[in-house]
């Protein structure tokens, strides 16, 4: 599984749009990218995933560049509910099973 | 469908007994893992199985700990000894591989503490 590497916390106001950015240098050519959310005392919860370019759905933008050595997670407007800690994952899960190693992801703090 | 269920929600012991936490997988998904949350290192691998036969089990810190799927309704953790160390949270998560999402579902958690 690649190696990824986020920053440890963010913070941001009510209303603002989030930006979280991943580095995978070493991704393979058969790797995908996935988002995972985890609220306080919950399992984590599956965002959005992508290959390359942009990813689009009802909670989050996924945006890919050509190299795909990186990765942003953008949040539309935040709210209040939006605090959790948002995980990128980078692998083939094809061949591995999707077989997933979290670490600690990163802590997004929505303060009014 | 009820989603993914764990129990105990909540587990106290001693040091030294022995721990048994239970998933329950989504009827239908052919993949389980078993992971460990703490503070110091995150949320980690620790086996998954596949079909009910375990594929890696290269997280499992310790002989302490084993993991069974007898059949495709039902998996259990077994800590024996436990130790202080071991209080986590244990996050049991299911998948399909029927679908190109590569989504896990994930279950509430056993929240473990060993006195």
């Amino acid at each position: 599984l690649a190696k990824t590497t986020q920053p440890i916390s963010m913070d941001s106001y009510e209303g603002q749009e989030v930006n979280i950015t991943c580095s995978h240098n070493n991704i393979a050519t058969n790797d995908y990218i996935t988002w995972y959310q985890q609220f306080p005392s919950q399992g984590p919860r599956f965002i959005i995933q992508g290959y390359k370019t942009k990813v689009t759905n009802e909670v989050a933008s996924l945006f890919i560049p050509a190299d795909r050595k990186s990765s942003t997670l953008s949040l539309p407007r935040v709210s209040l509910s939006d605090t959790a800690v948002y995980y990128c994952l980078v692998g083939d899960y094809s061949n591995s099973g999707y077989a997933l190693n979290f670490g600690k992801g990163t802590s997004l703090l929505v303060t009014p | 469908d009820a989603g993914v269920i764990q129990s105990p929600r909540h587990e106290v012991t001693e040091m030294g007994q022995e721990v048994t936490l239970r998933c329950k997988p989504i009827s239908g998904h052919d993949y389980l893992f078993w992971y460990r949350q703490t503070m110091m290192r995150g949320l980690e691998l620790l086996i998954y199985f596949n079909n009910n036969v375990p594929i890696d089990d290269s997280g499992m810190p310790e002989d302490r700990f084993s993991a069974k799927m007898p059949n495709a309704s039902f998996s259990t953790l077994k800590i024996q000894p436990s130790e202080p160390r071991d209080s986590a949270v244990y996050f049991c998560a299911t998948g399909t591989s029927g679908t190109v999402s590569y989504e896990q579902y994930f279950g509430p958690g056993t929240r473990l503490t060993v006195t």
